[in-house]
């Protein structure tokens, strides 16, 4: 089945700085991905809908400043939390789309210190 | 907006029971219901659901889903510890193809 590598597992910074997540798509080009964000004992909230080649989507509610989204090739989307802050931390998902199904990336646990 | 709705939020079973499970959708442009399995990490595909009044089944898990009600079930017999987890329900809309969770139900099978 189609493989969806997200980088890195884990990644703990200091606040202020800002830290980079990748979502590849192995064996598929994606011309769409998702990325979400999850608390907690916390279902799954979309953040925003990138696209590639074009500016992503984001959902109410989300600073598109704070979390970048770039979708530069069809196997490669990053999200960038910038400046980021304790109440950042998360686990963060991303998705690729590949005809109708989406398939998920192992997910980044944020913890910003 | 857009909102899908699961119940119970959290549920605790005995090995050997069976367990139903509940989503229930608003979404304009509905496409089609996925039901997920989250452990640790990411979710795993359970099934898809597209048309109403039709079964899906594997193994000792199966799936329906009522456009009329809008909603849908997912059902666990015999369960297993191993069946604790997080059961997510995602409705997707078309054109976008965005996954809209649900809250998600988190089951806990006691030994």
């Amino acid at each position: 089945g189609a493989v969806v590598s997200q980088h890195p597992s884990r990644v703990i910074c200091k606040s202020g700085t800002s830290v980079k997540i990748e979502c590849r798509s192995l064996d598929f080009q994606a011309t769409t991905m998702f990325w979400y964000r999850q608390f907690p004992k916390q279902s799954l909230m979309l953040m925003a809908t990138s696209n590639e080649g074009s500016k992503a989507t984001y959902e109410q509610g989300v600073e598109k400043d704070k979390f970048l989204i770039n979708h530069a090739s069809l196997t490669l989307s990053t999200l960038t939390v910038t400046s980021a802050h304790p109440e950042d931390s998360s686990f963060y998902i991303c998705s690729a789309r590949l005809d109708t199904t989406i398939y998920f990336g192992e997910g980044s646990w944020l913890t910003v210190v | 907006e857009d909102k899908v709705v699961q119940s119970p939020l959290s549920l605790v079973v005995h090995e050997g029971d069976t367990v139903t499970l509940n989503c229930s959708y608003e979404v304009t442009n509905f496409r089609s219901l996925l039901w997920y399995k989250q452990e640790k990490k990411a979710p795993t595909f359970l099934f898809m659901l597209t048309s109403s009044g039709i079964e899906k089944k594997s193994g000792r898990l199966s799936s329906i889903l009522d456009k009329k009600e809008l909603s849908s079930i997912l059902n666990i017999t015999a369960t297993q510890t191993g069946d604790s987890a997080i059961y997510l329900c995602a409705v997707v809309t078309s054109g976008t193809y965005k996954y809209i969770f649900g809250t998600g139900t988190r089951l806990k099978v006691l030994a």
